[in-house]
């Protein structure tokens, strides 16, 4: 059964560090999404990416954030200077035009910043 | 804006019962779906059971059916002969059907232990 994957599964920077965190969406999907999760608490929308733009983004995403679809598979969210705060578990998820909405999450990657 | 509410933050259940987690939401909003995840201590958000709002019919997997009550603005979880790999955190969600590709709003979750 396709899945979403991402790498990598755990990332340690320094504060003040760029970091790109990867993702590869299932391949006939058409709709791709950042969320984040800060340990404890609920899933956050980040961002959401159809037809090679941005569609939607929340209010965290802002200008230390942004999003690229390089090659066709991959699907990349990056922080240019990491804040504490910036730690959380970061879920990449993708939507086709079937399944009737429903959003494939993948494992998620935990992002520590010190 | 839409706002999804688990009033539960905790809830136990003998193995082999039946438990039913709670979730309401606000929307202005006509055609949408709901959904229930599960986040096991793994992390991994797996997909339980979706609804469409333009169905009557309340959907069912296995053991998972939901009690979904449009004009209250209720999706109820309820789970059948629990076992111990439900033991998990579970997020209610809700999204907009719409074409541009839309987001999901979550609960803040219920963490559901399920006992020997």
């Amino acid at each position: 059964e396709p899945e979403v994957t991402q790498t990598p599964s755990h990332q340690v920077t320094q504060m003040g560090q760029e970091v790109i965190l990867r993702c590869v969406p299932i391949s006939n999907h058409l709709y791709f999404y950042w969320y984040r999760q800060i340990l404890g608490q609920k899933v956050e929308f980040l961002v959401s990416f159809y037809n090679n733009e941005i569609s939607e983004k929340s209010e965290i995403f802002d200008d230390q954030f942004s999003v690229e679809r390089p090659d066709g598979s991959n699907f990349t969210l990056k922080i240019r200077s990491t804040k504490l705060e910036d730690s959380a578990m970061y879920f990449c998820a993708s939507r086709g035009l079937a399944g009737g909405g429903t959003q494939y999450f993948g494992p998620g990657t935990r992002l520590t910043v010190l | 804006a839409q706002t999804v509410t688990q009033s539960q933050p905790e809830m136990s259940v003998q193995e082999a019962e039946t438990v039913t987690l709670s979730c309401t939401y606000d929307t202005s909003e006509s055609n949408y779906y709901l959904f229930w995840y599960k986040q096991p201590p793994s992390r991994q958000m797996i997909l339980v059971i979706r609804q469409e709002a333009y169905k009557q019919q309340n959907a069912t997997e296995n053991r998972f059916s939901v009690n979904f009550q449009k004009a209250a603005k209720s999706f109820s979880l309820k789970i059948s002969d629990s076992q111990l790999g439900d033991t998990a955190m579970y997020f209610c969600a809700f999204m907009k059907r719409e074409t541009s590709g839309s987001r999901l709003t979550f609960g803040e979750g219920t963490q559901l232990t399920v006992n020997p």
